[in-house]
């Protein structure tokens, strides 16, 4: 079955500054990889997903994510963070083989003023 | 269009009795996910639903049911609660089998407490 590893448990950015957010899969084929954030007491919010073709992907709010398959990798990025980003990003992954999605842990952002 | 809702949003319950949790998904949608989201981790499937079939079931006991009705919501049952189904639980909707285009749209969930 698939898996999902987001390495960092919590990150602080500055307001302004850029940001990436790291997300390492597991599967034996291409996965349906997505993006997810969570403000407190929400629920979740798709901000990018992948397929299939371009591996550059383009989201909502600014965001983008580049699918690495060479480094089972599918990093989030912005370039510039503003104070409403702040929440909890889940990045999650799917099967074509199955009918469920594997999230990982999350990351909680922090966006200092 | 209304997005995922479901119902209740809070619920307080005591160890060993039964909850039903409820969820209608986007209009013309025919999936339904449910997912436990213990607080300080990311959401765990429970169960997925199509066409009101089970289309696949995670890793959780027997005392987690669900069903399917013909208009496509959805219902969670919990049965012999344990402190440890405190959780928000979530369910989320797509248009076609999770396995086929993988785009699901969550609800707010509900938050259940078990005491």
């Amino acid at each position: 079955a698939q898996s999902v590893t987001q390495p960092d448990i919590h990150i602080t950015v500055s307001e302004g500054a850029s940001l990436e957010l790291r997300c390492n899969y597991s599967y034996g084929a291409t996965p349906y990889l997505f993006w997810y954030v969570q403000s407190p007491g929400q629920g979740l919010q798709l901000l990018l997903k992948y397929f299939s073709g371009d591996t550059l992907v383009q989201g909502i709010k600014g965001f983008e994510a580049e699918f690495k398959r060479s480094q089972s990798s599918f990093n989030l990025r912005k370039p510039s963070v503003h104070w409403s980003d702040a929440a909890e990003y889940f990045c999650a992954v799917g099967a074509r083989a199955n009918n469920d999605m594997r999230f990982g842990a999350g990351t909680r952002l922090t966006v200092k003023p | 269009d209304a997005g995922v809702t479901q119902s209740p949003t809070h619920l307080i319950k005591t160890r060993g009795q039964h909850v039903t949790l409820r969820c209608s998904p986007i209009s013309g949608h025919k999936s339904v996910s449910w997912y436990q989201q213990v607080l300080g981790q990311g959401p765990q499937f429970i169960f997925q639903y199509y066409e009101k079939e089970e289309r696949g079931r995670g890793n959780f006991p027997d005392r987690f049911s669900a069903r399917q009705f013909p208009n496509y919501s959805s219902e969670l049952n919990v049965n012999a609660l344990l402190l440890g189904d405190s959780a928000l639980y979530l369910c989320a909707s797509s248009s076609g089998p999770v396995g086929l285009n993988g785009e699901q749209y969550f609800g707010p969930g509900t938050r259940l407490t078990v005491t």
